[in-house]
């Protein structure tokens, strides 16, 4: 079955303490993509990825931290910088680059205990 | 990036058409125009994506005006499962800066 993993569903965090969600696509994709949802919002980009070894911010970086050491995997670190972690994560795929459709997981939701 | 507007909310009976639009004016020369619906605690989906005129899959039409700022999301006969957000996304990835997803556009359908 191809598509993406997100992993864990939920996942609480104690003050202080970094924690990483775990996102994995079989799509063969260039680009990935992670965002956040607080209720009743949008999605805002946190930070994007169109190639191994390379990604650049999005709208809300602050307090997040990304690697892309494999095609297929690209994992968010919510450190404790990030202050109101609170929210739904969902982490993306896509071809190639922005036009291409995007392919969602079905996100981790983070609650800080 | 061209900003898009769209109602907060609509409602629909069973059974009936809903049109959703999208006002982008000042889309740009490349840009394309992208949907996605998104159902309580799950990821986008995409619906339907168009340049100009009309685009119609087993899902859903994108009405697309020849001037291109706005266009319009037609779901015909929907049920009580179309209930759901759908956004309105314009780019064209030339740039490969990511689209934006705004609120979008919440759909309740009502039996």
């Amino acid at each position: 079955d191809g598509g993406i993993t997100q992993s864990p569903k939920y996942l609480f965090r104690k003050e202080g303490q970094n924690v990483t969600l775990s996102c994995e696509q079989n799509l063969n994709h260039d680009a990935m993509y992670w965002y956040r949802q607080d209720p009743g919002q949008g999605l805002r980009l946190i930070y994007y990825s169109q190639i191994v070894n390379d990604f650049q911010k999005g709208d809300i970086a602050e307090g997040y931290s990304v690697s892309r050491e494999k095609k297929e995997s690209f994992p968010l670190t919510v450190t404790s910088a990030q202050k109101n972690p609170t929210a739904f994560y969902l982490c993306a795929s896509s071809l190639t680059g922005a036009r291409d459709i995007q392919y969602f997981g079905a996100g981790t939701r983070l609650s800080v205990l | 990036l061209a900003k898009t507007t769209q109602p907060i909310s609509m409602d629909s009976y069973e059974g009936q058409e809903v049109n959703i639009t999208c006002s982008h004016n000042n889309i740009a020369t490349n840009d394309y125009i992208t949907w996605y619906q998104q159902f309580p605690s799950q990821g986008p989906r995409f619906i339907i994506q168009g340049y100009k005129t009309k685009v119609t899959n087993e899902v859903a039409s994108l009405f697309i005006p020849a001037d291109r700022k706005s266009s319009t999301l037609s779901l015909p006969r929907v049920s009580l499962s179309d209930t759901a957000v759908y956004y309105c996304l314009v780019g064209d990835g030339l740039r490969n800066t990511p689209l934006v997803f705004g609120k979008g556009t919440r759909l309740s359908v009502i039996a």
